[in-house]
């Protein structure tokens, strides 16, 4: 089973440039999450979706992040413009129901200069 | 906001049992008790989970207290390939997967 895929896996921008990150959830996931993890912390999570549906984004910056799950299949994570404290690992990860664990793909490490 | 309270970082020694403990005193009847592991530069991977009983895998064992406000990850036979941060996270209503800072376990040969 393929698991979840990330990409890139690095980029490098300077600030108030725009930057996008893409997920490929395990196939039938219905459950996508978005998560920050900055250096030397635990993920954050930013946006939670359910098929195509946004069950929780309370903790996303609205005013630069975006984020999408067009056809309830892959997602991409927006950051315009980006700040420096935007440096980070973005992780995304899903689930195949709300009652399994959720599987992580490699994370996309972001700098911001 | 993480309602599990974990040690910074834990040394274990190669070949002997990993205790990993993890106070969740907030917990709720219906909250679930998951572990995840970080090694560096990779995502989190999943270990083990459970609500009220003890349980067992072919990586680890949780054990969770009767009053299930505190619980052990045990790694029966650590490896230095054990060597990453481990998270206990309790899983919120929603769904939400809170991650605290975690411990850093070093095993050292």
């Amino acid at each position: 089973e393929a698991g979840v895929a990330q990409s890139p896996r690095y980029k490098i921008i300077e600030k108030r440039q725009s930057v996008a990150f893409w997920c490929n959830p395990i196939s039938g996931h219905a459950t996508l999450y978005w998560y920050q993890q900055i250096l030397g912390q635990g993920p954050k999570l930013l946006i939670q979706f359910q098929n195509n549906g946004v069950v929780d984004d309370s903790q996303l910056p609205k005013d630069r992040f975006s984020a999408e799950r067009l056809k309830g299949v892959d997602s991409t994570l927006k950051i315009q413009p980006a700040k420096l404290e935007d440096s980070a690992v973005y992780l995304c990860a899903s689930r195949p129901n709300l009652l399994n664990e959720q599987f992580f793909g490699p994370g996309t490490r972001l700098t911001v200069l | 906001d993480a309602k599990t309270t974990q040690p910074t970082s834990m040394d274990c020694a190669e070949g002997r049992a990993a205790n990993l403990p993890c106070n969740h005193s907030t917990i709720s009847g219906n909250e679930y008790v998951y572990w995840y592991r970080q090694i560096h530069s990779q995502g989190p991977q999943y270990i083990i989970h459970g609500l009220k009983n003890n349980e067992t895998n072919e990586m680890a064992s949780l054990i969770i207290t009767e009053d299930r406000k505190s619980s052990t990850l045990i790694l029966p036979h650590a490896t230095l390939r054990d060597t990453a941060v481990y998270y206990c996270i309790v899983l919120l209503a929603f769904n939400k997967f809170y991650f605290g800072s975690g411990t850093k376990l070093n095993v050292k040969p």
